[in-house]
């Protein structure tokens, strides 16, 4: 298994480009997370999903979207980029049946001027 | 809303000696506390968890404490070695709050030799 892939690894916007960050899993986990890592602020939640077609809010969700189209892909769109949006973004999954623990992708680091 | 505080922010320790990490959080229905450990330019690495019916857990040289009355837990590593050095995060997940995971801050472990 692959595990939690992430592209792009490194990625320089414009301030109003849109663009999508990709995350794919191959073990079957039902739930799948995305995060964004700042200095000094750990790991905030920004969506998340329980299934295929199924997505929600997390702490910080404005600016981003998200959909869930298959169990395998979770993709997250910035629709307009802020240098507020400047920073890692992990993806996460979960396995099925309740199981807590979480397996984080290597992660994308995205800089918005 | 529900937080985690971790303590300390950055940690120096002597090779050999022992490392405490200490956390407490604020939502009396977390019930699964996991430690992560997440080294340069990759994603958090689960290390550890405990839940809460539970007060002690160790893996090798790595052990988690939880005081579920004082809601606060800890990481213990002991006998530290250079590969230790690392940035670690705690975090709760409220079975109230479906599949969040609340993180603390980090902290930056570094070995000295």
């Amino acid at each position: 298994n692959a595990g939690v892939t992430q592209t792009p690894k490194f990625q320089v916007l414009k301030t109003g480009q849109s663009m999508t960050l990709q995350c794919a899993q191959d073990m079957n986990h039902e739930y799948m997370s995305w995060y964004r890592q700042d200095p000094g602020m750990g790991l905030r939640l920004i969506h998340y999903s329980v299934g295929a077609g199924i997505t929600d809010q997390g702490e910080v969700p404005n600016g981003y979207n998200v959909s869930r189209s298959t169990t395998e892909d979770f993709p997250l769109r910035l629709l307009s980029a802020a240098p507020s949006q400047t920073s890692v973004y992990f993806c996460a999954s979960t396995p099925t049946g309740g199981a807590d623990t979480q397996y984080f992708g290597p992660g994308t680091r995205l800089t918005v001027l | 809303g529900e937080n985690v505080e971790q303590h300390p922010s950055t940690l120096s320790v002597q090779e050999g000696d022992s490392a405490v990490i200490k956390c407490t959080y604020s939502d009396s229905a977390s019930n699964y506390f996991p430690w992560y450990k997440q080294e340069l330019g990759k994603g958090p690495q689960l290390i550890i968890d405990i839940r809460s019916n539970v007060g002690e857990k160790k893996d090798q040289r790595i052990a988690v404490t939880l005081n579920k009355t004082a809601k606060h837990f800890s990481l213990h590593i002991t006998e530290t070695q250079p590969e230790d050095s690392a940035v670690y995060f705690c975090a709760a997940r409220s079975y109230s709050s479906a599949s969040k995971i609340i993180f603390g801050s980090g902290t930056r472990l570094s070995i000295r030799p």
